[in-house]
């Protein structure tokens, strides 16, 4: 299976300021039709998760465009300018590249 | 719009069953590979099984292999979990979801297994 790491796992932050939060996977997640199957997810206290960003750095239609998303290979980065009280909850990490579906371990994102 | 409601979810005992359902809207059901994901109470994310659009490539988790079986059928743009054989560790909330990248996600539905 491929193993998705997150760092860091707590990541407090102060109202306004960026977060930003590396997901590293065990193995390369090109898949041999070339996409890379990496996306962000948000889960908000209570709520199911959400999609922010999929292959990398494609926003969901809707998501503020204070979410980034970069990386390839193995390397994967969100980063959230301007963070706000709506943004509290965990960041999951996700690739589908490879069976089974694997998540890193959620970044808890909380105001300081 | 999208909609993914899940359906399903009950207490039950260890080695009992559950079927569990998902009803899409919004979208061409049949154009999407559709999976199930799970999260135990205060836990990470699983992703427990997939099953591509037409229903020729099934996929599961190791943890679920020969207890649980996805299917779909694509004229009732329904998407189902036969759950057989539950253990304590299968208690979690079951969330459908579309595609490899995830894009919608429902509500989820509760399964508890209990004695």
């Amino acid at each position: 299976d491929i193993v998705m790491t997150q760092t860091p796992l707590s990541s407090p932050v102060t109202l306004g300021q960026s977060a930003s939060i590396s997901c590293r996977s065990s193995q390369s997640l090109v898949h041999s039709d070339g996409n890379t199957y990496l996306s962000w997810l948000q889960q908000r206290p209570g709520q199911p998760p959400t999609l922010l960003i999929y292959k990398i750095s494609n926003r969901l239609s809707g998501v503020p465009d204070r979410f980034s998303g970069s990386g390839a290979g193995t390397d994967f980065t969100l980063k959230i300018g301007r963070v706000g009280g709506e943004d509290v909850g965990i960041y999951y990490c996700m690739q589908a590249t490879q069976w089974p579906w694997t998540f890193g371990q959620g970044t808890k994102v909380e105001i300081k | 719009e999208v909609h993914l409601v899940e359906s399903g979810g009950d207490l039950v005992q260890p080695g009992g069953s559950l079927r569990l359902s998902c009803a899409a809207s919004g979208f061409t059901f049949s154009n999407y590979g559709m999976n199930w994901v799970r999260q135990a109470p205060g836990k990470g994310l699983e992703c427990v099984s997939y099953i591509s659009s037409s229903s020729s490539i099934i996929y599961y988790a190791d943890s679920v292999k020969g207890r649980f079986t996805i299917s779909r059928d694509n004229a009732k743009n329904s998407l189902y979990l036969q759950m057989n054989s539950l253990r304590a560790e299968d208690t979690a909330v079951y969330y459908c979801t579309r595609g490899r990248d995830v894009v919608y996600w429902g509500q989820g539905t509760l399964v508890t297994v209990s004695s």
